[in-house]
């Protein structure tokens, strides 16, 4: 698998590899967080959620890690297909009541076959 | 999760005119936010939709802009009024409190606009 350090604007992969995309949140209020995939022409869609009571969450092939000593959030993608490739987004809700998710910077994923 | 449409689904206009983007959702939700995307670019977050009342805006967006509506728990209006090519963007309506987390927050598909 490939690992990206710190945010990268790109990460190519090979298809069935597995992908890690990262992301520094900007609050250390922040209390929830999501993983946005937004493919061309379409509205972000939600893959996962974590709290910040959390260090980890599992789904169907994704994992996301929280570490909320350095604020660093990551997505990791396994056995990466070509539908994966998108634009990915973390986004994170600063705890303070009726606010809406603040955005990072976006990954863009390609996956060659 | 809740299904937003927004409509229009694109439009292009011209400089000096406005534009009412409308989104529906099919279950009342708690809260609706608008966002614009500019091209290659993050989410930025316009306003918080508030039911009966006044838009809450973000910083660098402003009402006489950016007219926001929202008469009920389904449904909200952004307006671009005056544009200029710098409008230019794909605007998203984004509900919570659709789904059991009151946190989970879901997009509708966007209106790209084009201004010429």
């Amino acid at each position: 698998g490939e690992s990206v350090g710190l945010h990268l604007p790109t990460l190519s992969v090979q298809e069935g590899d597995n992908s890690i995309i990262n992301c520094a949140y900007s609050n250390s209020a922040s209390d929830y967080f999501i993983w946005y995939k937004q493919e061309s022409g379409k509205g972000p869609q939600f893959i996962i959620d974590i709290r910040s009571n959390m260090d980890k969450r599992q789904g169907q092939r994704v994992t996301v890690l929280l570490n909320k000593t350095v604020k660093h959030l990551s997505l990791q993608i396994a056995a990466t297909q070509p539908g994966d490739s998108a634009v990915y987004f973390c986004a994170e809700n600063i705890n303070q009541a009726g606010t809406a998710l603040i955005f990072g910077k976006g990954t863009t994923l390609s996956v060659s076959s | 999760s809740a299904v937003i449409s927004q409509k229009p689904s694109r439009d292009i206009c011209q400089r000096g005119t406005s534009l009412t983007i409308q989104c529906q959702v099919d279950s009342q939700v708690t809260m609706m936010f608008w966002y614009r995307q500019q091209p290659g670019q993050s989410l930025t977050l316009i306003a918080t939709a508030n039911q009966g009342s006044e838009a809450t805006y973000e910083s660098g967006f402003v009402i006489d802009k950016f007219p926001i509506s929202r008469p009920n728990l389904t449904f909200s209006t952004l307006t671009v009024s005056n544009m200029s090519p710098e409008d230019s963007s794909i605007y998203l309506c984004s509900v919570r409190g659709a789904a059991r987390s009151s946190y989970e927050q879901y997009f509708g598909p966007g209106t790209r606009l084009t201004v010429t």
